[in-house]
């Protein structure tokens, strides 16, 4: 079962714009991970935020965590064709259980 | 290290043949997901085992799925007889209990059509 749900599902903007993609979920969660996928490959992890935390910097990247909401928010600055991919929310419930990912928002940067 | 391998890259069969999907995880990774990506149905947790003991199959499909995990350096995933409703990406990934936060390391996957 999916936990996550990203939104939006599609993002276009131009190089060097910001983009923010949001995703909700729905239990109690030991942390949560944004995954890039490019199209054709598989999944690489880009960043973590834990429950007891509510921002997080890497990079270009700034994710931040309202664990009330049950939500999080990843923004890409300055924006890069390269940065053109899908990106997943996942979610750790507790424990050792697998992560659970959403559906995914398709970023397309248009130089 | 090389990363999760996986194999055949690409699988094109017809429908009622068997499929054999093949995965080796990062060495010294205890855990290993086997994940069905769809564009209706995203990103699917099919089975994942620890230390190679199968530990929830519950999203495994059906009886006509199956997996196994003999040895810490290698899985299959395989699917007999194939559908046409079995094509996707199949995704393998590992990870280690000892890392932060659980991350998950994934294979290039197997683009698997039935026809």
């Amino acid at each position: 079962s999916q936990q996550g749900e990203e939104d939006p599902q599609a993002l276009s903007i131009q190089e060097g714009e910001n983009a923010t993609m949001n995703c909700s979920y729905k239990t109690s969660i030991n942390n949560l991970q944004w995954y890039r996928q490019n199209s054709g490959r598989g999944l690489v992890h880009l960043i973590l935020i834990r429950s007891n935390e509510r921002e997080k910097h890497s990079g270009r990247l700034r994710v931040t965590l309202d664990t009330s909401k049950k939500s999080s928010s990843l923004l890409i600055t300055a924006s890069r064709a390269a940065d053109t991919a899908s990106y997943f929310c996942a979610t750790v419930p507790s424990g050792n259980t697998p992560l659970v990912f959403g559906k995914g928002t398709r970023l397309s940067v248009i130089a | 290290d090389a990363g999760v391998i996986q194999s055949p890259r690409h699988e094109v069969t017809e429908m009622g043949q068997e499929v054999t999907l093949r995965c080796k995880p990062i060495s010294g990774h205890d855990y290993l997901f086997w994940y069905r990506q769809t564009m209706m149905r995203g990103l699917e947790l099919l089975i994942y085992f620890n230390n190679n003991v199968p530990i929830d199959d519950s999203g495994m499909p059906e009886d006509r799925f199956s997996a196994k995990m003999p040895n810490a350096s290698f899985s299959t995933l395989k699917i007999q007889p194939s559908e046409p409703r079995d094509s996707a990406v199949y995704f393998c990934a590992s990870r280690s209990t000892g890392s932060r936060g659980y991350e998950q390391y994934f294979g290039p996957g197997t683009r698997l059509t039935v026809t």
